[in-house]
């Protein structure tokens, strides 16, 4: 059973326009949320985070919204830009009680900016 | 400061061998997990070492293991390899273990099982 979904495989965007990868959860313990990019044939690089004692967070272009009672969360991406093309997971962590679980990811999106 | 470094990069083995695969951390960084990629399932957590000690285990048979030695670096093993062992293993590691801890992820090591 799939904790963390990212139902969409591939998502294709113009260049400067805005992104919006979505990701849905099921586990109610899960209390903090990653959003990782990997590009090909490199490990997957951190890119924002969010705990669930918040319904947003920003840096720069990037921005994670998060809506608790919908276990939804989706990350923005304003301006897109090419180098932005890359998979994308989206992860969840929680203390189930027992010690940090590791974190569990979804199975990507794959962005495509085209110019 | 240097990356998180695995070893090696490629790996081509045959049903039945056995694997073991290297992943030294970044300087500092005391906790090393785990996680196996594959098109089908995602990125799936295998285990995670703080202070030589296993702390938490996927949900993965008892082929696969892990050591974490004195100097933080971390080996795992795979016995009795099988054809659905193919895949890119991911090692990351973090200051310290703890469910909000940002992970920093080598580059992986590709395991092929023929």
């Amino acid at each position: 059973d799939q904790q963390v979904k990212q139902n969409s495989p591939s998502l294709s965007v113009q260049e400067g326009r805005i992104s919006i990868l979505n990701c849905d959860y099921t586990n109610s313990m899960f209390d903090y949320f990653l959003w990782y990019k990997k590009y090909p044939a490199e490990g997957p690089t951190f890119l924002i985070s969010i705990s669930s004692i918040k319904d947003k967070n920003e840096d720069g272009r990037f921005t994670v919204f998060l809506n608790k009672s919908a276990k939804h969360l989706s990350l923005h991406i304003v301006p897109s830009q090419p180098g932005d093309s890359a998979v994308y997971f989206c992860a969840a962590s929680g203390n189930s009680g027992g010690g940090a679980d590791g974190l569990t990811f979804g199975k990507g999106t794959h962005l495509i900016i085209q110019p | 400061k240097a990356g998180v470094t695995q070893t090696p990069r490629y790996l081509i083995k045959t049903r039945g061998q056995q694997v073991t695969l290297s992943c030294s951390p970044i300087s500092g960084h005391r906790s090393v997990s785990w996680y196996q990629q594959t098109p089908g399932q995602g990125l799936q957590f295998l285990f995670e070492y703080f202070s030589e000690t296993q702390r938490n285990k996927g949900n993965f048979p008892g082929r696969f293991s892990g050591r974490q030695f004195s100097n933080s670096r971390s080996e795992m093993n795979v016995s009795t390899l099988e054809l659905g062992d193919s895949a890119l293993y991911l090692c990351a590691s973090s200051m310290s273990p703890g469910y909000n801890e940002k992970l920093f992820f080598g580059s992986g090591t590709q395991l092929s099982v023929l």
